[in-house]
Formats: C-alpha cells, structure tokens, sequence
C-alpha cells in the first residue's frame, strides 16, 4: 500500500540548476499539491491540481511549474534553481468527491532539497 | 492573506503530562484541521472539526473548534515518548472547489522519558 511516493529523497543542487521533484499516488486521489517546508513558516502551497490536465497556482508559485497529464503523477519543475528555494517539498492527495474531503490530505515523506 | 499563529513555538515535557496547544487566526475558518509530522516524515492527519464548538478525540488526543470560529486547540493527555514531533494546526474557509488550506507554524513537542 504505497499511498504517495515522492522521489528523490534528498537533492543537492548547484543555483541556475534545473530539475523535477516526482510524485505519485495509487489512491486515485482526483487533488494532488505541493507544499514547501521552511523553519518556523509551516507548510505553504506552491501549485495545485483538482484533476487530471487542470493546475492552479497556491501562495508561493514563483519559481516553479507543475503538469498534470495523469491522475496518479504530479511531477514539480524548478527551471532554474535558487538558494531561497532551499527547503522540504512535500507532495499530498486528497479525494476530491463533490465540494468535499480536500482537507483530508495524504503527505508523501518529503524531498530535502539544498541549493548551493 | 489569512494567518495563523501557532503557540507554544515548542514545549518540553516529562512523560506522563498533558500537553495543550493552541492556533488563532486573524479571520474565519469553517474547519479546522491537526496534523503531526514525525521526524523525516510528512504529516498525517490527526483530527479534523466541522462545526463551531465541536469536541473531538482520538485517543488521547481531545481537540476543540472554538466558538469564534477563530481558533482551535489541541490537547495530548498522559503523554508517551512516541508523541514526539510537530503538530500543524490547519484552517479551511469553504470546502468548495479552490479552496485552500493554510497551516500554522508548528508546535515541536519533545517528551522526556
């Protein structure tokens, strides 16, 4: 029972660096997300997707793009790395039935990312 | 954008006491969330409110949505090592498509053998 897997775990980048976090759930969850993880800022959304071929922009989308072309993959693309992109990622599903259950997320365990 | 404050930042403690925490915010929100994150891991969810004033446990976990619709605590009783990590307070306004979590800062419990 996989749930999320985010890959990799850890990431060394150099800054201008380019590079795609990966994610993907076996849960046919329809809402996947990414959130960024810095000290003493809690978790912040960075892109969304309510579906298949559908994404929207969270509060910290600058820097990142993200693609759906599946419901289980929501890979996140930094096209030119920076050290204020030094952080943990974490990639979540929720079902999404109706107007209801987005709230319930599923964390994967998290990219550590450095950029240098 | 909406805010939430978290308190305590972080809270040491001795095996065996309760802990309480709690989350405000400056506008409203119609659920309230708490998550734990384990050290390395992602968070999970721990208990999830609907309703103003609602009263909900999980095991040792008790958690209140405040009456304001404001704010919302958690308390931990006969706390044991494994409690250990942080605990995110989250916020929804509307369960309708769009909407938005947003979390809290955090609160890093240790618990003392």
């Amino acid at each position: 029972n996989a749930g999320v897997t985010q890959t990799p775990k850890f990431q060394v980048l150099k800054t201008g660096q380019s590079m795609t976090l990966q994610c993907a759930q076996d849960m046919n969850h329809e809402y996947m997300s990414w959130y960024r993880q810095d000290p003493g800022m809690g978790l912040r959304l960075i892109h969304y997707s309510v579906g298949a071929g559908i994404t929207d922009q969270g509060e910290v989308p600058n820097g990142y793009n993200v693609s759906r072309s599946t419901t289980e993959d929501f890979p996140l693309r930094l096209l030119s790395a920076a050290p204020s992109q030094t952080s943990v990622y974490f990639c979540a599903s929720s079902y999404s039935v109706g107007t209801g259950y987005r709230e319930k997320l599923f964390f994967g365990s998290g990219t550590q990312l450095s950029v240098l | 954008g909406q805010q939430l404050n978290q308190s305590p930042q972080s809270m040491f403690i001795q095996e065996g006491e309760d802990v309480s925490m709690n989350c405000t915010s400056s506008s409203i929100f119609n659920t309230w969330l708490w998550y734990k994150q384990d050290p390395g891991e992602g968070p999970v969810l721990l208990i999830a409110l609907y309703k103003a004033g609602e009263l909900t446990s999980n095991g040792r976990l008790t958690a209140q949505f405040g009456i304001t619709r404001k704010d919302s605590f958690l308390n931990i009783s006969a706390s044991i090592p494994s409690d250990v990590g942080i605990y995110f307070c989250a916020g929804q306004l509307t369960r309708t498509s769009g909407s938005r979590l947003t979390f809290g800062e955090g609160t890093q419990l240790t618990v003392n053998p």
